[in-house]
This record gives structure tokens, C-alpha cells and sequence, in this order.
């Protein structure tokens, strides 16, 4: 699987958008990118998936950059409880789901 | 709630014993996986089972073993604890083996060896 990249803490004020990058510059093209997030101890919580195109839920959206090295996830109105350890994974669809997690982003949401 | 239970919630005990840690995956879930979260070392994938088979390991130690049992939960047990195995450990359930879909994780077993 691919590595990522993500800042390692992020700070943003309360109501506003929060965009946290992710770099993965050597993913291939059967790989998907992942997010999820871990509020302070707590089993990490899935956001969203994506391959190619950009994606929305209702938790955030996902935008990957046409070469896929990159990718942004957006919460569009964090607030205190989006507090939390964000993680960026690759994975492919194989003979395995396991999910490879790197240090991840802390953000901080900030009234 | 993702519907991933664990037991127990906390465990102490002391080097050299041997514990167990239990996982009901989500109702209909064939898959369970283990991951090891430690200060230094952060979240690890430990191993995964699908339908009482092994089906991947991660950065397991071979004092550390796991199975899935028929009716899908599953069981790891460590032995001859270390002071460095404390950590949380985490279980996590999917509906199948690696299609591409979301995992759903319990909330934990904190182990602290003293």
C-alpha cells in the first residue's frame, strides 16, 4: 500500500472549514484513499472513501487531485467534537482489508 | 456506538502472566481484525480473521495469538506479558474479506502490565 503524508497538527476556528491535506504521490491506481479519525482514545471512526472522483457524505467531503497524488478532506463547519486524530490511508481492494495507519493530523478546533 | 463489542474495557496484571481479550464483530460481519495502539509505536494492524480463518498478520508477536470462533467473535491472547505490551488494542469488524467498505471499530481494551 502506498505511503501518505499529513501535517502532524492543524489548528481551525470553530464554524469554519476545516482542510486537511494528505499526500500520496506513489499511489497506484487500484488504491483507494481512505479517512479515518480517532477522538482522543476512542476506536478510530470511518469518514470517507475515495478513487477517483470527489466524494460527499454527511460527515465531509473528499477531494482528490486529478493525478491522485494528493487529496484535501473537508469538514465544512467543524466543531469542538471534530477534535480529534485524522488519518489519511491508502489501501487497495486485495486479498486483505487490512488497514495500514501512519501518525496522522491532530486538529484542533478552536472556539 | 459502531456496534463492535470488547471485553474487558481495562486490564491490569503484572509481566510474565497471560491474558484474554474478547471481540464480537457487528451483526452479519465476517471479518475481524486486531490492531495494537502504544505511545511509540501507534496504531498497528495485528492480524485478521474472516469467517474463522486466518487471513493476514501484521506486526505480531509470536507471543501473541488470535482465532475466530464459529459463531464469529474472536479471542487474543497474549502470554508472558511485557512491560511494553501495554498499549489499547482495538477490534474491528467488516462485512467481508477486503472489498473496499468501512471498518467498524469497538472502543477498546486498555492493558497495563506492571
Amino acid at each position: 500500500d502506498a505511503k501518505t503524508t499529513q501535517p502532524t497538527s492543524m489548528d481551525c476556528a470553530e464554524g469554519r472549514a476545516a482542510n486537511l491535506p494528505c499526500n500520496h504521490s506513489t499511489i497506484s491506481g487500484n488504491e483507494y484513499v481512505y479517512w479515518y479519525r480517532q477522538i482522543h482514545s476512542q476506536g478510530p471512526q470511518y469518514i470517507i472513501h475515495g478513487l477517483k472522483n470527489n466524494e460527499t457524505n454527511e460527515m465531509a467531503s473528499l477531494i482528490i487531485t486529478e493525478d491522485r497524488k494528493s487529496s484535501t478532506l473537508i469538514l465544512p463547519h467543524a466543531t469542538l467534537r471534530d477534535t480529534a486524530v485524522y488519518y489519511c490511508i491508502v489501501r487497495v481492494e486485495g486479498n486483505t482489508g487490512k488497514l495500514i495507519f501512519g501518525q496522522g493530523t491532530t486538529l484542533q478546533v478552536k472556539p | 456506538d459502531s456496534g463492535v463489542t470488547q471485553t474487558p474495557k481495562h486490564l491490569i496484571t503484572a509481566t510474565g502472566q497471560r491474558v484474554t481479550l474478547r471481540c464480537s464483530p457487528r451483526s452479519g460481519d465476517l471479518s475481524v481484525y486486531w490492531y495494537q495502539q502504544s505511545l511509540d509505536q501507534g496504531l498497528q494492524f495485528l492480524i485478521q480473521y474472516y469467517n474463522g480463518e486466518e487471513r493476514a498478520k501484521g506486526n505480531i508477536l509470536e507471543r501473541f495469538s488470535a482465532q475466530q470462533f464459529p459463531d464469529l467473535h474472536s479471542e487474543l491472547n497474549l502470554s508472558s506479558l511485557e512491560l511494553g505490551d501495554s498499549a489499547l488494542y482495538f477490534c474491528a469488524s467488516s462485512k467481508g474479506l477486503a472489498e473496499i467498505n468501512e471498518q467498524f471499530f469497538g472502543p477498546g481494551t486498555r492493558l497495563t502490565v506492571l
